[in-house]
């Protein structure tokens, strides 16, 4: 299986921040790498697919890059809304895997 | 609009089985998959498999393997998962989502998973 890891696992940061956060792939997966958001006791919600495409009606402040292993999502101005955990999810073999989670905090 | 809506709590016993309904609404339902997510307590997501609804074709993961089948009910546009012999670690929210698709010459394989049902409660629990 491919393993998704993801960094930092947690992160505090203040409201108009940029903030980043990585993905690195366990083998190369070309961008066959998703994004969701998960809100506090919310139902999962894709943001970002193929790596770098944004989700119809998803605010423009987030963004994906990378390709093979090494991937970043990112916020570009922290809103009080994005508090949440964002995952990161290969496609490229079977079985789907998804990184470990990386929950956002506010300062 | 999109909308997947999940069947409701159960409680089982050690042993027992659990089958979960996934109802969609909005959308050709033979042009996407299902998948199945769970999330047990305070944990992350783990991808349970998935059926594609379009010739049911399924994956699972393995470890889940041979306790667990998933069907399609093209008729009322409706996916169910059952998972037998159920454990005290399958306690989890189980969630259906419509999955995108891509093929190449061995098949047809899952992608992105669009839409999310809004879970359903499982607890195993003697």
């Amino acid at each position: 299986d491919i393993q998704m890891t993801q960094s930092p696992s947690s992160l505090s940061a203040s409201v108009g921040d940029r903030v980043t956060i990585t993905c690195q792939a366990s083998q190369d997966i070309s961008n066959y790498l998703n994004w969701y958001q998960q809100k506090p006791g919310k139902t999962p919600k894709l943001l970002i697919y193929d790596a770098s495409n944004l989700e119809t009606g998803v605010p423009s402040r987030f963004s994906g890059s990378g390709s093979g292993t090494d991937f970043t999502f990112t916020i570009s101005s922290l809103q009080p809304e994005d508090i949440a955990t964002y995952y990161c999810q290969q496609y490229a073999n079977l079985p789907i895997t998804f990184g470990q989670g990386t929950r956002l905090e506010i300062k | 609009q999109v909308q997947l809506v999940q069947s409701g709590v159960e409680v089982k016993k050690p042993g027992a089985s659990v089958k979960v309904s996934c109802k969609a609404y909005g959308y050709t339902f033979t042009s996407y998959g299902i998948s199945w997510v769970r999330q047990a307590p305070g944990q992350g997501l783990e991808w349970v498999g998935w059926i594609n609804a379009y010739n049911d074709d399924t994956n699972y993961a393995q470890k889940l393997q041979d306790r667990v089948t998933m069907t399609t009910d093209t008729s009322t546009s409706t996916a169910y998962m059952e998972l037998r012999s159920l454990r005290s670690d399958d306690s989890a929210v189980y969630y259906c989502a419509r999955t995108t698709f891509y093929y190449d010459s061995s098949g047809h394989y899952p992608a992105n998973l669009d839409y999310w049902g809004q879970g359903t409660l499982v607890t195993v629990s003697s």
